[in-house]
Order: structure tokens, then C-alpha cells, then sequence
């Protein structure tokens, strides 16, 4: 395990509905991110979190919404999503946001949207 | 002048050959250049890194050239083998923002 820790596995959700996307880290890491990983493209860097405040926002639609509570802990709140945002959404910590520091990822969420 | 170009998209290899995965980048700015390996149902993981100092790095069957000049770099790996099958990125990083390929999927026959 990498020790980032992300829930659920598996999300299937109407453009309607609101879901949360949660990631938790067991590294003592100061930096999260939020990427986005649709097939054929590359990883794209959504949101990125050091010492609990947001560094980055990478034009991201407001229909995604994240929160970091604290330095273990990031979620990304979906509402009204469309059907194009259906991809695998990986959380990474490093250890901040400094010079060429290692990515750890989770698993992902697997999203669908109908 | 942020992409990073990879290639192949997809490889098939015989077991105990050589697979070679490309990238090339434009913006000379970059000052990292890691490659990452994805398992099917897992995030991507950390697999072997170079700065542009280096010509060259090496780890077990895993070798980075670079080529800074052609701002290229590829990954070689030796001895291929059926759990080597996975997808491989490449990126470009400078701070804590990384550039990703758009991955290559390998299979190694048995």
C-alpha cells in the first residue's frame, strides 16, 4: 500500500446528485492534490493543497469543489456533474510542494456519471 | 510549449526483450523527469527518476537515457517480464508541477 487511502473505490452518480470524494494520507506529508485521469489523456493536476491552503486551482469547473480539513485529509465535493466528467480521480500527497518531491497516489475513485 | 509527447501508446514485447517507451518535452524549464508505473485498479507509483545533469541513470532492469540537447528521454527496460506489464508515464516536472505523457500501455507475453 502507498499509504494514501482513497473512498469509494467505485462511484456511480446522476448529473442531479451530490457526492463526495474523500482521500486520507498515512505519511505525515503536508501536500495533497486532487488529479484527474481520463483514458487517452494525461493525468491532469486539478487542485493542489500545502499546509492545509490551496496552492492551485487549475481552471477547474466550480461544479468540483474540494476541501482540506487538515493535512491527512482531502475531499472533492461533486454536484451537478455531467456526463464528460466520468473518470478516475486520484488523490497524491508529497511531502509539500517544494522541488521535485515524490507522488504518492491512491487507488482512485472510479467515477461514472449518467 | 507544457506537453510532454510519449510514444508508443501500446507495446507488446516478448518476454526477456528490451522495451523502450519516448517522450520529449519543449519547455526547458523542466528540471525533473520521473516515470511512473500503473498497475490495473492501482494509482500511479514512483519507478525511476533523472535530472538533466545525467546522461544517464540506471536501477535493476530499469535505464533512463536523457538527451538534453533533443530534450529527450526514454525508458528502457531489459529483460522484460509478464509482471512488468503495466502502464508507463512519463512527465516533466519543475516545483510540484508535473507534466504527464499520456502513458503507454506494455504487455509482456509469457
Amino acid at each position: 500500500e502507498t499509504g494514501v487511502t482513497q473512498t469509494p473505490r467505485h462511484l456511480v452518480m446522476g448529473m442531479t446528485n451530490k457526492k463526495s470524494l474523500k482521500c486520507e494520507q498515512h505519511l505525515g506529508h503536508n501536500a495533497m492534490y486532487w488529479y484527474k485521469q481520463s483514458a487517452k489523456k494525461p493525468l491532469e493536476l486539478m487542485f493542489v493543497y500545502n499546509f492545509k491552503e490551496q496552492t492551485e486551482n487549475n481552471s477547474v469547473p466550480s461544479r468540483f469543489s474540494p476541501e482540506c480539513p487538515n493535512s491527512s485529509h482531502l475531499f472533492l465535493h461533486l454536484h451537478t456533474l455531467q456526463p464528460e466528467d466520468s473518470a478516475l480521480y486520484l488523490c497524491a500527497s508529497s511531502q509539500d510542494n517544494s522541488n521535485n518531491e515524490k507522488l504518492f497516489f491512491g487507488s482512485g475513485t472510479q467515477l461514472s456519471v449518467l | 510549449q507544457q506537453q510532454v509527447k510519449q510514444s508508443p501508446q501500446s507495446l507488446i514485447v516478448q518476454k526477456g526483450g528490451i522495451s523502450i517507451i519516448n517522450c520529449a518535452y519543449e519547455n526547458t524549464a523542466f528540471d525533473y523527469f520521473p516515470w511512473y508505473q500503473q498497475f490495473p485498479g492501482k494509482g500511479p507509483a514512483l519507478l525511476i527518476a533523472i535530472r538533466p545533469d545525467v546522461s544517464e541513470k540506471k536501477e535493476g532492469r530499469f535505464t533512463i537515457s536523457f538527451n538534453k540537447s533533443a530534450k529527450q528521454f526514454s525508458l528502457h527496460i531489459m529483460d522484460s517480464q509478464p509482471g512488468d506489464s503495466a502502464t508507463y508515464f512519463c512527465a516533466a516536472q519543475r516545483t510540484y508541477k508535473y507534466i504527464f505523457g499520456t502513458g503507454t500501455r506494455l504487455k509482456v507475453l509469457a
